[in-house]
């Protein structure tokens, strides 16, 4: 049973450059988080988003930066015009179905992320 | 807004003892869960142990269990007979019963196991 697949791995860009990092979630899974991770920190949430639809970009700048879950395919994390402090490792987690009453249904679980080298 | 406080960047244990990692939250909230994942070099977050705030019971996990003290929101780990393969980052992470349940990270403790 595969478990939540990013790539690529490494992504090296030059400022002013797209990047697109892709997500694909564990089998049955229909619920994907990003997060952002920056050097000497913990992760910080971005974005949340379900088949279709995005349900809570609170954590996402407000500019250069977007994300999709389209019906079929993996999610897209993209930044544009990329900036020296994009810099970070970017990670997918998935759950199955998150409840307010919990369980194991609620569990995110991580990909092994994107690290992204703006030079 | 929750926030995940871990006192200790760093910490060292011999291998075979204990050692406790402490986390403190701050929150409003009554029903919430707590968690706590490891980071090894490959940098691949990993699921330790989860405690629902609801329970009383510290959860456990073979060498991982947690002290839950709700009225002083803190939830440390401890790692019994700790081995080699337990070096990496450790993260105290909160996540709320309400919104979209995403998860909120302390800045994470470095532990080393000396051989």
């Amino acid at each position: 049973n595969a478990g939540v697949m990013q790539n690529p791995r490494h992504l090296v860009r030059r400022r002013g450059q797209e990047a697109r990092l892709r997500c694909s979630p564990m089998k049955g899974h229909s619920h994907v988080y990003w997060y952002r991770q920056l050097p000497e920190e913990g992760l910080k949430f971005m974005v949340y988003l379900q088949k279709e639809n995005i349900i809570d970009e609170s954590g996402m700048p407000k500019e250069r930066f977007s994300a999709e879950f389209p019906k079929e395919g993996p999610s897209i994390l993209r930044i544009q015009q990329v900036v020296r402090g994009d810099s970070a490792a970017y990670f997918c987690a998935s759950s199955l179905r998150p409840t307010a009453s919990g369980g194991a249904t609620d569990t995110q679980y991580f990909g092994p992320g994107t690290r992204l080298t703006v030079l | 807004a929750q926030t995940v406080t871990q006192s200790q960047p760093e910490m060292s244990v011999q291998e075979a003892e204990t050692v406790t990692l402490s986390c403190t939250y701050d929150t409003s909230e009554s029903d919430y869960y707590l968690f706590w994942y490891k980071q090894p070099p490959s940098r691949q977050m990993i699921l330790v142990i989860r405690q629902e705030a609801y329970k009383q019971q510290n959860a456990t996990e073979n060498r991982f269990s947690v002290n839950f003290q709700k009225a002083a929101k803190s939830f440390s780990l401890k790692i019994s007979d700790s081995q080699l393969g337990d070096a990496a980052m450790y993260f105290c992470a909160y996540r709320s019963q309400a919104g979209s349940y995403q998860l909120t990270f302390g800045k994470g403790t470095k532990l080393s196991v000396i051989p």
